[in-house]
């Protein structure tokens, strides 16, 4: 099956500084990767994904990249803030209805 | 993500007793997903379903079982032959196809579970 590797498990970085979390996953039929943010206690929130039909992705502060050739992709918070501060998953998947493959997560700190 | 819940936000069970969290959406979703999640593990898949009376298991569904006798229901069932059966359990919902949105998945707001 699909095995996601996610790395660093846990990263501080300074208020207004980037942050970058990375991926890599097993399956070449993987074609949907997802990123969550998860606030203790709460839900997974979808914040952005993309598929495998375009390389990177973009909303405001966050982008995504993909490599299919690597099978890696990438998370890239830039101008981070102290509410950025959560758990973050990344996850693979193929087709639709098919269950996603998480990450172990990372633990993301912006200090003021 | 408010037209998926899960009840109830917190449970405690005694060791050899089985328990039944619900899970209920009102998106009209085609498909519905019960992860279990562990301190530094992140989400691990029990069973998904893609249509009604239909499910497969995922890569930890020892000790589970479920049913999807409807659509907006898929209730999962921890059984006395879990052996650690404390932690957080996320219910989720996806369509199945059209649209720009297939696959994203919505998750419940989650049941903590705890064995005493």
């Amino acid at each position: 099956g699909e095995n996601v590797e996610q790395h660093p498990s846990t990263l501080s970085v300074q208020e207004g500084d980037s942050a970058v979390i990375k991926c890599t996953y097993s399956d070449s039929a993987s074609n949907y990767f997802p990123w969550y943010k998860q606030e203790l206690g709460k839900r997974p929130q979808l914040i952005i994904d993309i598929r495998s039909n375009v390389g990177e992705k973009k909303d405001q502060r966050i982008a995504v990249t993909l490599n299919k050739t690597a099978k890696h992709f990438s998370l890239h918070i830039t101008e981070t803030q102290p509410e950025d501060s959560a758990v973050y998953f990344c996850a693979a998947s193929r087709d639709s209805g098919y269950a996603l493959n998480f990450g172990k997560g990372t633990s993301l700190l912006v200090t003021p | 993500d408010g037209g998926i819940t899960q009840s109830p936000k917190y449970l405690f069970r005694k060791e050899g007793q089985n328990v039944t969290l619900s899970c209920e959406q009102n998106l009209n979703h085609d498909a519905m997903y019960w992860y279990r999640q562990d301190p530094g593990q992140g989400l691990r898949l029990i069973y998904y379903s893609q249509i009604v009376n239909d499910f497969q298991k995922g890569d930890i569904a020892e000790g589970y079982s479920v049913s999807r006798e409807k659509k907006e229901s898929f209730p999962l069932t921890v059984t006395s032959a879990q052996k650690n059966p404390t932690a957080f359990y996320l219910c989720a919902s996806s369509i199945t196809s059209g649209g720009s949105s297939y696959n994203e998945q919505f998750f419940g707001p989650g049941t903590r579970l705890t064995v005493l």
